[in-house]
């Protein structure tokens, strides 16, 4: 099966613009979370999708982020406008029930950077 | 809240020596612990995992055992390879939430 997959895997734009993160996650997965791991601390929960709803989206940091699942499929993530302080690697994950002995299957993250 | 605390690296060792990495939680309820690993360049994969206390998770040569009374839920191997290089998250997921909590990661070099 394919895993989880993210676009771009770089990214590299200047303070004030715009940017969209794009998730496909497993097929048939219907839990799908939004992770950040900034400057190689730990990788912080930004929020939860079951299907197209958002679950839990108590990680978000604050409105300039929106994450959207149309349809239930693919995700993305857009922050408008970009600040310094939102570099770092993001990262997508999926998992089929979303309970606790649930392993996350991840992709390979989106590097951002803002300049 | 729930919270994990892993030990600080870069951890540096030579090929074959022993490795202990280690993890401690705070949690609520009975959460299920696991290992991630992230090779250069890849994205996190599960490592291995224990859903109650006293559990072991063990995979390639990797093992963690479920300690409820001291929190812990300590990563080991007997002899590591050059190819153990990565770095190592330790996370839990308790019971009545959707969300996996991890720590900052523990990068391992291993020398040959």
């Amino acid at each position: 099966e394919a895993g989880v997959t993210q676009f771009p895997s770089h990214s590299v734009i200047e303070k004030g613009q715009t940017v969209t993160l794009r998730c496909d996650p497993i097929s048939g997965h219907d839990n799908l979370y939004w992770y950040r791991r900034v400057m190689g601390k730990e990788i912080k929960f930004l929020l939860h999708f079951v299907k197209e709803s958002k679950q839990d989206e108590s990680g978000m940091p604050n409105n300039r982020f929106l994450a959207e699942r149309t349809g239930g499929t693919y995700s993305t993530l857009k922050v408008q406008p970009a600040e310094l302080e939102d570099s770092g690697v993001y990262f997508c994950a999926s998992s089929q029930d979303g309970g606790r002995g649930s392993p996350l299957h991840f992709g390979n993250g989106t590097r951002l950077t803002v300049t | 809240g729930d919270s994990v605390t892993q030990m600080e690296g870069p951890v540096t060792l030579s090929e074959e020596a022993f490795l202990t990495i280690n993890c401690t939680y705070t949690a609520t309820g009975y959460p299920s612990l696991f290992w991630y690993v992230q090779y250069p360049g890849e994205g996190l994969q599960l490592l291995l995992k224990a859903t109650k206390a006293d559990d072991k998770g063990s995979n390639k040569g990797f093992e963690a055992t479920y300690r409820k009374e001291t929190t812990s839920f300590h990563l080991e191997k007997g002899s590591v390879q050059v190819s153990d290089s990565a770095v190592y998250f330790c996370a839990l997921h308790n019971t009545g939430g959707f969300k996996t909590i991890f720590g900052a990661g523990t990068r391992l070099f291993v020398k040959a």
